[in-house]
This record gives C-alpha cells, structure tokens and sequence, in this order.
C-alpha cells in the first residue's frame, strides 16, 4: 500500500518567507509526527497529533512553527519568517496509536533557506 | 527529559566482518526501543524493536539486539555484514507518546 508522503520534495525559499510543508499519512494511522534532521543528527521530535488534536508539541523550537491536522489525516507544517537556522530535513511519521506503535516515516521535505 | 546516546558516530568494516553498534538510553521505567535504518536516498525504515518478553530482538536482514536493563542498553549486532548494510542506524525509545533518537551511526562496509 501507500507510504507516507510528504510535499513538496525539496523547498527553497529566502529568508524572512513564511513556508507550508504537507504529509499524507498512512491510511488508517491516527497519529501524526513531525521530526526534523539536521545533517549528522538524529531525528529530532517536533510536535504529534493523536486524530485531529496536537497531543504534544513540546518540540516546536518557537511560535514561528505550527502545524495543523483539521480533518485527521492530512497535516500541515508552517513556518512564518524562517531564518537559515530552519534549513533541514522535516520528516513526517505516522503511526496506527502513541502507544510505541512502529513510527512509518515518509521521505522528508529538504528546506533551505538562503 | 529521556535521552537516547549512541557512542560510534563512524563505523567502517570489511565485508564479512561482525557488527555491534551501541545505544543506551536514559529512562528508568518501561521503555519501547527500536532500531531504524536509513539507507542512502531512502526513507527510515524500522530494523527491529522491543516491547517486552525475551531480550534478544531479531529483525530484518540478519540484525538482532540485546535489551540489558540493568544496563540501559539496546546494542545492535549483526554477526557478518554485507556492502549492502551501508547505511545511517538510529536507535531510538518510545515514551510519552514519542520517539526520542539517538545522533546516529553512519555504517560504511567496503567490499
């Protein structure tokens, strides 16, 4: 069946500019995770939904950052006024519960921002 | 907060060699701990994971790892590896709802 799919592949924009970057989950996955990797580090935990609802999002860096799940499924991550320190890989996860079930991650969004 | 350390960044084999890759983890309770892979232009993928019951793990591809608790260790071992095994391997716990990852270890197997 379908993986998780993330778009667009690879996103560059300029500094200052407000980014949107999108998962589609895994049919039937009610959790959502967002991570982000830079190079040579592991991922690093941003913010989960459990259905439509952000259960944690303890790991958004600052107010900057946002993401929404309004129908369950699709989610979507927001940037306003990124700043070259944003540059990275952001990975979308999706999961049948937060109870360990195995995370299903898709291939990632590479954001630059010159 | 829980944390996951991973203590060889690099690892470079020969074909054929043995493999042991070490993770140990900061959480005290009942943990979820799981290995992934990343292989070069592709997704993480899950190699293998432990819940509970026997603490030897086998997973995909001939790897297994060890859960010793008094240890808080979760090291990865794959007796003879291939080309094929090069790749980024993560470990990583489960708690709170979250997968929390260790830094990494780029694997290089030379033919």
């Amino acid at each position: 069946g379908a993986g998780v799919s993330q778009t667009p592949s690879n996103k560059v924009t300029e500094k200052g500019k407000y980014v949107e970057l999108r998962c589609d989950p895994i049919s039937g996955h009610t959790a959502l995770y967002w991570y982000r990797q830079s190079l040579g580090q592991g991922p690093e935990f941003l913010i989960y939904f459990q259905g439509t609802g952000a259960a944690d999002d303890s790991g958004l860096p600052n107010d900057r950052f946002f993401a929404v799940r309004p129908e369950g499924s699709v989610s979507t991550l927001k940037i306003q006024r990124t700043e070259r320190g944003d540059s990275a890989v952001y990975l979308c996860a999706s999961s049948f519960g937060p109870k360990g079930s195995p995370l299903h991650f898709g291939n990632g969004t590479r954001l630059t921002v010159t | 907060a829980q944390s996951v350390s991973q203590h060889n960044h690099h690892v470079i084999l020969s074909e054929a060699a043995s493999l042991e890759l070490g993770c140990n983890y900061s959480y005290g309770g009942t943990v979820n701990l799981f290995w992934y892979v990343q292989y070069p232009g592709q997704h993480l993928q899950l190699l293998l994971k432990y819940f509970s019951g026997d603490p030897l793990v086998k997973g995909i591809k001939g790897f297994e790892a060890e859960f010793i608790k008094s240890k808080f260790s979760f090291n990865l071992r794959k007796p003879s590896v291939q080309w094929s095994d090069t790749a980024e391997y993560f470990c990583a716990v489960f708690n709170t709802g979250k997968l929390i990852f260790g830094q990494g270890t780029t694997l290089q197997v030379k033919p």
